[in-house]
């Protein structure tokens, strides 16, 4: 089945500066790679997806990137404010089915 | 994005007894919706997919004789912890298929406290 990997696990930022966590997934025929984040006791929410036919995609302050061929996808959040701070899970669907396969999570601290 | 709701929010039961966890797809109809556990600092974990009007299917390691899941309507789709024990005391989130591409909602979750 397929594997996701993410990293870093934990990532302290500036306010205002750059944070760029990346994912790799093993199974080639994963189409649809979305990204969660989740505050403490909260429930995950979407911010940004992708799809395997595109290989960028921003919305304001955040972006994704996919690099099918390396079987990795990164998402980027420039700007950091506090109100980023939490935990953002990347995914990966594979082609047969809807399951979403997580990876471990990031920590993210951005510091005032 | 799809609107979830979960109940309870919260609940804490002795060992041995069983909780029932409600999920709710408020704004849509939803045939396929997905249970996850996710335990302190850690990722979700898929537990079983919930088809309306047939049964679950879980994921490998998952008892189904433990963790009953019924998808008895569009909008509703209920987990049964049987027998808790403290061991089962994590966050059960459910989440539910919406969109043309099908992204995935999530529901507040149940925290569960097993004592």
């Amino acid at each position: 089945g397929e594997n996701v990997e993410q990293h870093p696990s934990t990532l302290s930022v500036q306010e205002g500066d750059s944070a760029v966590i990346k994912c790799t997934y093993s199974d080639s025929a994963s189409n649809y790679f979305p990204w969660y984040k989740q505050e403490l006791g909260k429930r995950p929410q979407l911010i940004i997806d992708i799809r395997s036919n595109v290989g960028e995609k921003k919305d304001q302050r955040i972006a994704v990137t996919l690099n099918k061929t390396a079987k990795h996808f990164s998402l980027h959040i420039t700007e950091t404010q506090p109100e980023d701070s939490a935990v953002y899970f990347c995914a990966a669907r594979g082609a047969a089915g809807n399951k979403l396969t997580f990876g471990g999570g990031t920590r993210v601290l951005v510091k005032p | 994005g799809a609107v979830v709701s979960q109940h309870p929010s919260r609940v804490i039961c002795k060992s041995g007894t069983s909780v029932k966890i409600e999920c709710r797809s408020l704004d849509f109809q939803a045939t396929t919706m997905f249970w996850y556990r996710q335990f302190p600092k850690q990722s979700l974990m898929l537990m079983a997919t919930s088809n309306e009007g047939s049964k679950a299917t879980y994921e490998q390691g998952v008892e189904k004789d433990k963790f009953l899941i019924n998808h008895a309507s569009l909008t509703l789709s209920t987990l049964t912890v049987t027998s808790a024990h403290p061991e089962d005391s994590s966050f059960y989130i459910c989440s539910v298929l919406s969109g043309q591409i099908y992204e995935q909602y999530f529901g507040p979750g149940t925290r569960l406290t097993v004592t």
